[in-house]
């Protein structure tokens, strides 16, 4: 099993970019695709972006994915931020050896 | 238009049992493997399980294994989450979620979720 660390807030000012880490305890980052959702204060969570770098029809261009061998790691950017970015945004990635989900423990943005 | 309802949800005490449905609509159904999610208010999102279209792979997160079902009914275009031995700490928002077509896929649509609450 592994585990997805994201940090616990990011903070930044409108117009500005802001990127979300996302850490694989082990097991390579690239084994498997990652997956980003943003939830909003009482909503359901709403994916933004897929297989690593995807983006679903309808998510603003603003909104980008991507892994890094290097570290390990998994990252969410969101550029031109509004404050309509405000939200909770977590990670996402498929475990081959259980065959479960696991999700990061969540970040929350503030613009 | 997809859409996803959860019911089934509210108070139980511990150690008894609970069903969870999620009717389904607005995609084909058969297709897509589908999945349980659940949300300590607060806190961040858990993985309860998932089963496949076909309901021939099953999966499910450590903290439920061996008291928690998941099913479906394709022909009622149905999900399903027996919930057995419940314990407080199982108290929670529980979202039904569309996976893709196998179980490494993005959840592209999520319900608005059915709260359960574990109290005596």
């Amino acid at each position: 099993n592994f585990m997805l660390t994201q940090p616990h807030s990011v903070s930044e000012s409108p117009g500005k970019t802001v990127t979300i880490s996302c850490t694989r305890s082990s097991g390579r980052i690239a084994s498997s695709y990652v997956h980003w959702y943003q939830q909003r204060p009482g909503r359901s969570p709403t994916n933004v972006i897929y297989e690593d770098n995807q983006r679903p029809s309808g998510v603003p261009n603003r909104f980008s994915g991507s892994i890094d061998t290097s570290s390990n790691s998994a990252s969410l950017t969101i550029s031109g931020l509004t404050t309509e970015d405000e939200a909770d945004y977590y990670c996402q990635s498929y475990d081959s050896n259980t065959r479960g989900v696991v999700f990061g423990g969540g970040t929350t943005l503030t613009v | 238009e997809v859409n996803l309802v959860e019911s089934g949800g509210g108070l139980v005490q511990p150690g008894r049992s609970l069903r969870l449905s999620c009717a389904a609509s607005g995609f084909k159904f058969d297709d897509y493997a589908m999945h349980w999610v659940r949300q300590v208010p607060g806190k961040g999102l858990e993985w309860v399980a998932g089963v496949s279209w076909d309901s021939g792979r099953i999966a499910y997160g450590d903290s439920v294994k061996g008291r928690f079902t998941i099913s479906r009914d394709n022909a009622k275009t149905a999900l399903y989450l027996q919930m057995d031995s419940l314990r407080s700490e199982d108290m929670a928002l529980y979202y039904c979620a569309k996976g893709g077509p196998s179980g490494i896929d993005a959840f592209d649509m999520w319900g608005q979720g059915t709260m359960v609450t574990v109290s005596s």
